[in-house]
């Protein structure tokens, strides 16, 4: 199993549609992540699961729902998105600092999300 | 404003070629990561500073965190197409308790054979 992974790679879906993204960690870390990558930006945190606490940033949309099951396990779910909204959504983890570790992320591979 | 600001933008450079990115800011950084990307995968973490002044090597490609630890940079020794990717500098961002990290827009590097 590699460290991210991360499904499905690729989603086109309307802007009435709802969809969710799924992210799985094999690495025994602590914290998880969602981060946007759009082609103009630099990559954007969306979203911090750490040692049971949830820290979002007050810029997304309520159209983006986390959820975080475990520490293994990461969802985004999507409804009424809009076509601003396509970009790559990236998950990562790592282990969080207040554990010992240095907040190194190790990413997936990412879901190319496309809204029409 | 960008918390970190990276340069160039844009670079393309003949295999074989040295050269240098940036990565600055005004804000002080307890540490600093670098990341690597390449075209429909994510980022990948190349090495972490954390002592103003350090000096990291990774193989051909040397990371220097400034003294002031404001700033970083890379330098690749005799490019190699395998080094073209999207090159990101990323600081520690501390929401109150659990971290996540703060990325530059990144220095898009080719080197053509």
């Amino acid at each position: 199993e590699t460290g991210v992974t991360q499904t499905p790679r690729h989603l086109v879906m309307g802007m009435t549609n709802k969809k969710s993204l799924k992210c799985e960690q094999h690495l025994g870390h602590n914290a998880m992540y969602w981060y946007k990558q759009s082609a103009k930006k630099p990559l954007e945190l969306m979203f911090v699961y750490s040692l049971e606490e949830r820290v979002e940033n007050n810029s997304v949309p309520s159209r983006f729902s986390p959820e975080c099951p475990n520490s293994s396990h990461l969802f985004l779910h999507l409804h009424t998105l809009q076509p601003e909204d396509s970009a790559l959504y990236l998950c990562a983890s790592s282990q969080d600092r207040r554990t010992g570790g240095l907040t190194e992320a190790f990413f997936g591979q990412g879901t190319r999300l496309t809204v029409v | 404003t960008q918390l970190l600001e990276q340069s160039p933008q844009f670079l393309s450079i003949q295999e074989g070629e040295n050269l240098t990115v940036y990565c600055n800011s005004s804000s002080v950084f307890s540490s600093l990561q670098w990341y690597r990307q390449e075209p429909g995968e994510g980022p990948v973490l190349l090495v972490t500073v954390v002592t103003g002044g350090e000096v990291k090597k990774l193989k051909r490609l040397t990371f220097q965190f400034g003294d002031a630890r404001k700033d970083s940079s890379l330098h690749i020794t005799a490019a190699q197409p395998g080094d073209t990717g999207l090159y990101l500098c990323a600081v520690i961002y501390s929401g109150g308790g659990a971290d996540g990290l703060t990325f530059g827009k990144g220095t898009h590097l080719i080197i053509q054979p």
